[in-house]
């Protein structure tokens, strides 16, 4: 089946550019995470939703960043007036439930390059 | 401050040999303890997961050990094949709270032919 896929998989945006990621989780899961992966560092969590709801929000780094999951289904990321720091891969996780043991399936990323 | 550690940032072994990745945390609340593997322009794939009531989970080739009162687990694949080579990832999580995974830095598996 299919697992999850993101999109763009590159993104080369200019400082100050507003950006939209998307995620297509795999088909019936609950649960969404996007966590930010910088180079030579593991992933950090930013926010997680069970279905359309979302629960934690504690990772977002600023303001200017702010997720979406209108359906339950596909999500966006989207990041404000861009950043160098912001530069990283922007990695989504599915679930089928919310209980913390139920693996979590990671798309391949999205990789951001701010110039 | 990084409450999953994992303070080798590389390792090589020759195939066939033991590889042994480890991992410490600081958070005594964490619970749950994930390894996931992760290629090149890839996602992380799961691994391997042990619950804190556990010192021992095995599966195939790779086994996990949580020692809780050291705060420290380890991963151990036997025997190590090329296609292992690849960046590990451990993860921790805490029963009731978020559901988030913190993960530690990675480790860089490098297995040799």
């Amino acid at each position: 089946g299919a697992g999850v896929s993101q999109s763009p998989r590159y993104k080369v945006a200019k400082r100050g550019q507003d950006v939209a990621l998307r995620c297509d989780p795999i088909s019936g899961h609950v649960s969404l995470f996007w966590y930010q992966q910088a180079l030579g560092q593991g992933p950090e969590f930013l926010t997680y939703f069970q279905n359309e709801a979302q629960l934690d929000k504690s990772g977002l780094p600023s303001d200017r960043f702010f997720a979406e999951r209108p359906e339950g289904s596909v999500s966006t990321l989207k990041i404000q007036r861009t950043q160098q720091e912001d530069s990283a891969v922007y990695l989504c996780a599915s679930s089928w439930y919310d209980r913390y043991q139920e693996t979590q399936y990671f798309g391949p990323g999205t990789r951001l390059l701010v110039l | 401050d990084q409450q999953v550690k994992q303070n080798s940032p590389s390792l090589s072994v020759q195939e066939g040999r033991i590889s042994i990745l480890n991992c410490d945390y600081t958070n005594s609340m964490f619970d749950y303890f994930l390894w996931y593997k992760k290629y090149p322009a890839e996602g992380p794939t799961f691994l391997i997961s042990i619950s804190s009531i556990k010192d021992k989970n095995e599966d195939g080739r790779f086994t996990v050990f949580l020692n809780k009162s050291a705060k420290h687990l380890s991963l151990h694949i036997v025997p190590s094949q090329p296609g292992d080579s690849a960046v590990y990832f451990c993860a921790a999580i805490t029963q009731g709270g978020s559901e988030k995974l913190v993960f530690g830095k990675g480790t860089k598996l490098t297995v040799n032919p």
